[in-house]
C-alpha cells in the first residue's frame, strides 16, 4: 500500500542529544513536509522540499536540520539548539506538478520526548 | 504572517446533534482543506475546497469555501462516536504554503 512511514513513533532523549526522526513516501511525490504540534497550537512548519536536494526553512527551522538526497526520504534531525524539542513531528508529502491539488498527506507522526 | 482564525476551540455536544466550526483569515487563500486528526494520529484529508462558492459534501460532512476566499466552515450532521477527534483547516495561499489553524477539539458527551 503506499503511503508515509514515520520511525519511531515514541523516541525519548537526553537534553544536549541530537536524534534524527525518519520519514519514507512511497507515492512518488515530489514535495515533502515536517510539522511540528504542540498542545493547542495546531501545526507548525518545520522545513520543507519540492525537489530532491533542495529544501527550504519554513516558519520554526531554527534548531532543525534535514537532508533530501532521495524523492523517497525526508529525514529530520532535531539538534541540541532547539530549545524545546518534546513535541509530536508530522511528516507530510504532496503531489506536485499538473497533478498537484495542494493536499497533504501525513504520516502517523512521531512523539519526541526530552528528559 | 498570515494566520488562520478557527473557532470554536472545543466543543462538547451530545450524540446526534449536528455541528458547525469555521476558519476565517484576513488573506486570501486559493485552496482550503480541511482534516480530522485521531489521537496519536497523523491529519486525515476530510474534503478539499478550490473554487469561491464551492459547497462540498462528504457523508455527513459538508464545507464550503467562503465566497470572500477569507474564510470556510465545516458542518458535520447527525454525530457519532468516531467523530471525536481534532478537525484543523488549512489553507494554501501559494504553491508551496499551506497554513494551519490551531484545531476545533470535539468531545461527543454520552
Amino acid at each position: 500500500d503506499g503511503g508515509i512511514t514515520q520511525s519511531p513513533k515514541y523516541l525519548f532523549r537526553k537534553e544536549g542529544q541530537n536524534v534524527t526522526l525518519s520519514c519514507e513516501q512511497n507515492l512518488n511525490h515530489d514535495a515533502m513536509y515536517w510539522y511540528r504540534q504542540d498542545p493547542g497550537q495546531g501545526l507548525r512548519l518545520i522545513y520543507y522540499s519540492q525537489i530532491v536536494n533542495d529544501f527550504q526553512k519554513g516558519d520554526i527551522a531554527e534548531g532543525y536540520s534535514v537532508s533530501r538526497e532521495k524523492k523517497e526520504s525526508f529525514p529530520l534531525t532535531v539538534t541540541s539548539a532547539q530549545k524545546n524539542p518534546t513535541a509530536f513531528y508530522l511528516c507530510a508529502s504532496s503531489a506536485s506538478g499538473r497533478i498537484w491539488t495542494g493536499e497533504l498527506f501525513f504520516g502517523e507522526g512521531s512523539r519526541l520526548t526530552v528528559l | 504572517g498570515q494566520q488562520l482564525n478557527q473557532s470554536p476551540q472545543s466543543m462538547f455536544i451530545q450524540e446526534g446533534e449536528d455541528v458547525s466550526m469555521n476558519c476565517t483569515s484576513s488573506s486570501i487563500f486559493n485552496t482550503w482543506l480541511w482534516y480530522k486528526q485521531d489521537p496519536g494520529e497523523g491529519p486525515v484529508l476530510l474534503i478539499a475546497l478550490y473554487k469561491a462558492g464551492e459547497l462540498t459534501s462528504n457523508g455527513r460532512l459538508t464545507a464550503q469555501f467562503g465566497i470572500t476566499r477569507k474564510d470556510s466552515f465545516l458542518n458535520i450532521s447527525a454525530s457519532i462516536p468516531s467523530d471525536v477527534g481534532i478537525y484543523f483547516c488549512a489553507g494554501r495561499i501559494r504553491d508551496d504554503k499551506i497554513i494551519f489553524g490551531k484545531g476545533t477539539r470535539l468531545h461527543i458527551l454520552p
